[in-house]
């Protein structure tokens, strides 16, 4: 399966500042990536849809302006929290999707813990 | 709609004994159906897949998933658990765009 980093892989701000978070597929070229968001003992929520070289998909109810995504490379996706608050602390995690179109399975990154105090 | 269901919250097992983990799909067409692991603090691990043909799936660490069309269900199964299998498991059908739909997990404890 594909091999997939995050970095870093925790973080602690003010309410206020901006974090920048790494996702990057070590050993193949992605083309898509996926965000999703995490609190404790839930499930994945998908936040979005990052496709190389074009905008973000967004899924309803996520803030753009907000989560901004980039993915300037086929092998780095970024994810800047922009303004953050206490609420938006989470469990954040990238995905790449790996093989043919159809039957293809996403691979997951280790995940990265931000804390907005 | 596509969705999947995982209706137990924690399945306690002894080590040794064999577990399953609960998977029900609703979805149109033919389904796309994954199992992941997920250790405290860390991203989801692939397990297996099911995309066609033998209903009974084999995967990492001594996991095995059966598909079964006319239950709608995708159950995890291992002869013999480990301690070390304890952790949480997600079921996922995979939807239009290579999106996942995941369930809401399931937390397996073995304890010795």
């Amino acid at each position: 399966g594909a091999v997939v980093s995050q970095h870093p892989s925790w973080v602690i701000c003010k309410s206020g500042t901006s974090v920048k978070i790494e996702c990057r597929s070590l050993d193949f070229q992605a083309t898509t990536m996926f965000w999703y968001r995490q609190f404790p003992k839930q499930s994945l929520m998908l936040m979005a849809t990052s496709n190389e070289g074009s905008k973000a998909t967004y899924e309803q109810g996520v803030e753009k302006d907000k989560f901004l995504i980039n993915h300037a490379s086929l092998t780095l996706s970024t994810l800047t929290v922009t303004s953050a608050h206490p609420e938006d602390s989470s469990f954040y995690i990238c995905s790449v999707v790996s093989g043919s179109r159809g039957t293809d399975t996403q691979y997951f990154g280790p995940g990265t813990r931000l804390t907005v105090l | 709609a596509q969705s999947v269901a995982q209706p137990e919250d924690q399945v306690n097992v002894a080590e040794g004994n064999p577990l399953t983990v609960k998977c029900t799909y609703s979805v149109s067409g033919n389904p796309y159906l994954f199992w992941y692991v997920q250790y405290p603090n860390r991203g989801l691990q692939f397990l297996l897949k099911y995309i066609t043909g033998d209903n009974l799936v084999k995967g990492s660490y001594g996991f095995e998933a059966e598909f079964n069309k006319s239950q709608t269900s995708f159950h995890l199964k291992k002869p013999s658990a480990l301690v070390s299998d304890s952790a949480l498991y997600f079921c996922a059908v995979r939807r239009t765009g290579g999106k996942l739909i995941f369930g809401q997990g399931t937390e397996l404890s073995v304890k010795p």
